[in-house]
């Protein structure tokens, strides 16, 4: 199947830096990206659809000046968290389909921030 | 609005058979899937079914009932390494994933 990887798979960083994400199709064109969040025993939350060449598309309740989303190319879409907060510590998760039928996602490896 | 409702917690015996159901609502619907999720990774495929019926697919199968909203995943000869969560999915008419919270199984030798 589809590969996506993902970088890096952990961070830490100290109150108020900033830090960047990348998820990348390895094998396939991706035009479109998903990036989640997931916190201990919940489940995935979408954050954003990243579109290559435009706009991330940002869920209701996610701040689009906090969470920056370039999708500058078909291969590879980031996410920058900015002044980041220990309550940012989560498990974020990027995703893209292969462009076949079945609409199956593929996911990258997640990375796991804490923001002391 | 849109639901998944999936149980919270199972537990089962190494060698056994399980069966994890899902319900959904959504607004169209293009698709049901199943993940398996081990704790701190992310989610793998397992399957995905958009017509009525059963789905085999070795030691897992799934079935969907789009008249009813129901899906279960059906998990035989439970191995240890099963351990894990599994997230049922619905997509809707806009081809948006609507995830349930997971069912986290637990296998008891």
């Amino acid at each position: 199947g589809a590969v996506v990887s993902q970088h890096p798979s952990r961070v830490i960083c100290k109150s108020g830096t900033s830090v960047k994400i990348e998820c990348r199709s390895l094998d396939f064109q991706a035009t479109t990206m998903f990036w989640y969040r997931q916190f201990p025993k919940q489940s995935l939350m979408l954050m954003a659809t990243s579109n290559e060449g435009s706009k991330a598309t940002y869920e209701q309740g996610v701040e689009k000046d906090k969470f920056l989303i370039n999708h500058a190319s078909l291969t590879l879409s980031t996410l920058t968290v900015t002044s980041a907060h220990p309550e940012d510590s989560s498990f974020y998760i990027c995703s893209a389909r292969d462009g076949t039928d079945t609409g199956e996602l593929f996911f990258g490896e997640g990375s796991r921030l804490t923001v002391l | 609005g849109q639901n998944i409702d999936q149980p919270t917690e199972m537990t089962a015996t190494e060698g056994a058979i399980v069966q994890i159901n899902c319900t959904y609502q959504t607004s169209g619907f293009n698709g049901l899937f199943w993940y398996q999720q081990h704790a701190g990774e992310a989610p793998t495929f397992l399957s995905y079914n958009v017509l009525d019926g059963l789905e085999e697919k070795g030691r897992f199968s799934s079935f969907l009932s789009r008249s009813k909203g129901y899906s279960y995943l059906l998990l035989k000869e439970l191995q240890m390494k099963d351990s894990a969560s599994y997230l049922c999915a619905a997509m809707d008419s806009n081809y948006q994933l609507i995830w349930g919270a997971g069912t986290k199984l637990i296998i008891k030798p």
